[in-house]
Formats: structure tokens, sequence, C-alpha cells
């Protein structure tokens, strides 16, 4: 059973460039959280979504963030116009259908906005 | 209200002593209160969890003690070791707020020298 895949690990955008991160979640987990970790700092929640809806957006930035986790394929988190300070850690998380309390992480990716 | 405070940022200790973490909460809601592991360049690892019915957990040298009047618990590892080298962070969610949200501290850097 794989755990929490992200893609790129790694991403270097120009600022004003757009970036796209990928979250796949562990295999039967229908929830999606997505977090950043800035340099030296904890995790910010960001956005809770599940197939196909967004549940719960209250730690994005009203601009030019957005996530989706449609039907088919994965989780995406997109960054339209980046700029310097979107420089961070994302990481995104999955838990099962059944609210355990419990969530895996993955490796995260790390964007640097140049 | 959703803050969870973390103390102390940086932790040294000697091989084989006693590494204590604590957190404070605000949010009685919080009804879940999980540890998480991070190695540099990894994701978050969960470590030990607990729930407030019980004041404490313990999982091999790890164990986690749990004030619920104070609104506080904490993370003892016992024996440390070089490998627990590791950001450390305590988080807290509850059912009332989204899903497996979580709420983070920010964070202790433990080292254990040799």
């Amino acid at each position: 059973n794989a755990g929490v895949m992200q893609n790129p690990r790694h991403l270097v955008r120009r600022r004003g460039q757009e970036a796209r991160l990928r979250c796949s979640p562990m295999k039967g987990h229908s929830h999606v959280y997505w977090y950043r970790q800035l340099p030296e700092e904890g995790l910010k929640f960001m956005v809770y979504l599940q197939k196909e809806n967004i549940i719960d957006e209250s730690g994005m930035p009203k601009e030019r963030f957005s996530a989706e986790f449609p039907k088919e394929g994965p989780s995406i988190l997109r960054i339209q116009q980046v700029v310097r300070g979107d420089s961070a850690a994302y990481f995104c998380a999955s838990s099962p259908r059944n609210w355990e309390g419990e969530a895996f992480f993955g490796q995260g990716t790390r964007l640097t906005v140049v | 209200q959703q803050q969870v405070k973390q103390s102390p940022q940086s932790l040294i200790v000697q091989k084989g002593g006693i590494s204590i973490i604590n957190c404070a909460y605000e949010n009685t809601a919080f009804d879940y209160f999980p540890w998480y592991q991070q190695f540099p360049g990894k994701g978050p690892a969960l470590l030990i969890a607990i729930r407030p019915d019980v004041s404490e957990k313990k999982e091999g040298r790890f164990t986690i003690s749990f004030n619920k009047s104070a609104k506080q618990f904490s993370l003892h590892i016992m024996d440390s070791q070089p490998g627990d080298s590791a950001t450390y962070f305590c988080a807290a969610s509850s059912k009332e707020t989204s899903g497996s949200r979580l709420t983070f501290g920010e964070g202790t850097q433990l080292t254990v020298n040799p």
C-alpha cells in the first residue's frame, strides 16, 4: 500500500509563473488536506477536500491559490503568479473515509520562487 | 481559540536522557492530540496520539501525558538516542471542525548528543 505521493518533490518557479503541486492520497483515502510550512515554522492548514468537493478552505489565501480534487486523478494545489513569499514546503495529507483522526503525510513539495 | 503553543523551541539532550516537550491548547473542542516527528527533507510522520479520555499513553520509549483541566499535554522520550534527533510537532484536531484537519504547534528541534 503506497503512501501519500506528492510530485514534484522540488519545484522552482520565476516570479509571476504558475505552480502546480500534485497529491495522490493513500489507497482507500478520500479526504485530502494541504498544509504549508514556511522555513523554521510549523505547518499551517490551507484546505480540506473530498472527491469533487472543497470542504474547508479557510486557510487558503484569498487570491492566487486554488485547489481541486477531481473524481479521477490526484488533488492539485495551484498557485498563480507566484511571489517570493510563496516559497515554502507544501505538504499533502490524507485520511480514511471513516475519520479516526489519523492523517498520513506525503514527503512534500518544496517550492522555490526566484 | 485555534492555537496550539509548543515549547521549547529547541532542546539538546545527552544520549540516554529524557526529552520533554510541552504543548498547551485553548480550544476545549479539541479531542485528538497527535505528535508528529519530522526529519529534514521529509514529511511529518505520526509518532503517538492520545484522546482526552485517558491521562497517559505509552508506546515504547514515547509517552504522552495529558492534563485536560490545564489544557496541556506533553511528550516524553525516554532513553533518548541520536536517531531521535528531529523536529517534533504537537497537534490537535476536533470532530466539530473539518475531518482530520490539524492545528500544529510551532515545533521543537531536538538534538540528542552521542
